[in-house]
Order: structure tokens, then C-alpha cells, then sequence
């Protein structure tokens, strides 16, 4: 049962540096969505996807770009990393948007230097 | 203001000790409603949904109050294992999204 999985787990990147997260699951969930979640703030969201080939903006979306290509899959790309992008990044999925449960990957601890 | 409003404790309790936690909403269009459980560096998940006429899970009872746009969490007999933060989450009508609060932090002591 893998439910969603995140990779990498862990990344410093130095600033300027691109990179891509990957989120996979294998629930068939139509709906995905990419979050970070900084102290003190709680968890806010980036960008989802309402089905494959579809994606929107959300509260934080500036300096992030994502793709679903595939329906299982949902890509968050930092183009140029600034040290403000330093967080901890929660994949999320769910069947039925949000009135059902959404289920969350392990994290991605991302530091940019 | 925020969207969603907890207290961020933390709340420090003995075991079989009775808890509540409070989250306050601003949106009066929300419709969905959960408590998610986070415990440290892993990632959030369900604790239960909260439905307007009230619900219970065991040790836990959520409550909804539509007028003054509140939710509550009730902890009964408090475990050690209960230690953890606890996120109010909300959905707007007609949109997809979540609203998290910035949880609240529990800390279960023997």
C-alpha cells in the first residue's frame, strides 16, 4: 500500500539551482495538490490539479511550476531557487476534491543555501 | 485575518486528562469540515471529519457551530500517544481546495 510517495526526501540546493519533485500515487485519485508548510504558518497551498493535464494556482503559486502529465503523477518544478523556498514541501491526493479526505506524502525537506 | 484560527498551544495535559481545542473559520461559505493529526516531521492525516449534528470516534467528538463559526475537538482520557498537533481544515463551497489552520499542539505527559 503506497498511497503517495514524494521524491527526493531531502535536497539542499544553493540558490539559482533548479529542481523538480516528484509526487506518484496510486489510489486513481483525480485530485492532487502541492503544499509547504513553514513554522508558524501552517500549510499553505502552491499549485493542483483537478484531473491529468490540468493544473491551477493557489495561495502561494509565485516561483513554482507543475505539470500532471500522467494521472498519477504530479511534478513541482523551482526554476531558481531562493532561499525563501526553503521548507518543507507535503504532496497531496484525493478521490472527491476537497469535501474527502486527501492523503499526504511523507514530505520533502528542502533547504536552499 | 485568517482563514482558519487555532490556538497554537502548546497544551500540556496528564494522562486521562480532558482536552478541547477550538478553531475558529472566517468564510461562512465553508462547507467541509476535519480535524487532521500531524506529529512531528511526518505528515498530516485524517483524524475525522466534522458534520453539523456532532460526531464521536472513540475518545474523540468533534462539533460544528455554523452560526458562530466554530469547530471543537474533545479529547477524552488522554493517552501519550495522543501527543501530536491537531489542524482545523476547511472547504469552501464550490472550490477544491483545503484551508489549513496552523494547528495546535498537544503534549501528553504521564
Amino acid at each position: 500500500n503506497a498511497g503517495v510517495t514524494q521524491t527526493p526526501k531531502f535536497r539542499v540546493l544553493k540558490t539559482g539551482q533548479s529542481m523538480t519533485l516528484l509526487c506518484a500515487q496510486d489510489m486513481n485519485h483525480e485530485y492532487m495538490y502541492w503544499y509547504r508548510q513553514d513554522p508558524g504558518m501552517g500549510l499553505r497551498l502552491i499549485h493542483y490539479s483537478v484531473g491529468e493535464g490540468t493544473t491551477a494556482k493557489g495561495e502561494v503559486p509565485d516561483g513554482y511550476n507543475v505539470s500532471r502529465l500522467k494521472k498519477q503523477n504530479f511534478l513541482l518544478g523551482l526554476e531558481s531557487a531562493a532561499p525563501s523556498q526553503t521548507s518543507v514541501y507535503f504532496c497531496a491526493s484525493s478521490f472527491q476534491g476537497g469535501s474527502t479526505e486527501a492523503f499526504f506524502g511523507q514530505g520533502t525537506r528542502l533547504t536552499v543555501v | 485575518r485568517k482563514e482558519v484560527e487555532q490556538d497554537p498551544g502548546p497544551f500540556n495535559v496528564p494522562e486521562g486528562a480532558t482536552v478541547a481545542f477550538n478553531c475558529t473559520y472566517s468564510n461562512s461559505a465553508s462547507q467541509s469540515f476535519f480535524w487532521y493529526r500531524q506529529d512531528c516531521r511526518k505528515e498530516p492525516k485524517l483524524l475525522m471529519s466534522v458534520y453539523s449534528s456532532g460526531n464521536e470516534d472513540g475518545r474523540f467528538t468533534a462539533q460544528l457551530n455554523r452560526a458562530s463559526q466554530y469547530i471543537s475537538l474533545l479529547i477524552r482520557d488522554s493517552k501519550l500517544s495522543d501527543s501530536a498537533t491537531y489542524l482545523c481544515v476547511v472547504n469552501l463551497i464550490n472550490t477544491d481546495k483545503l484551508i489549513f489552520g496552523t494547528g495546535t499542539r498537544l503534549q501528553v505527559f504521564p
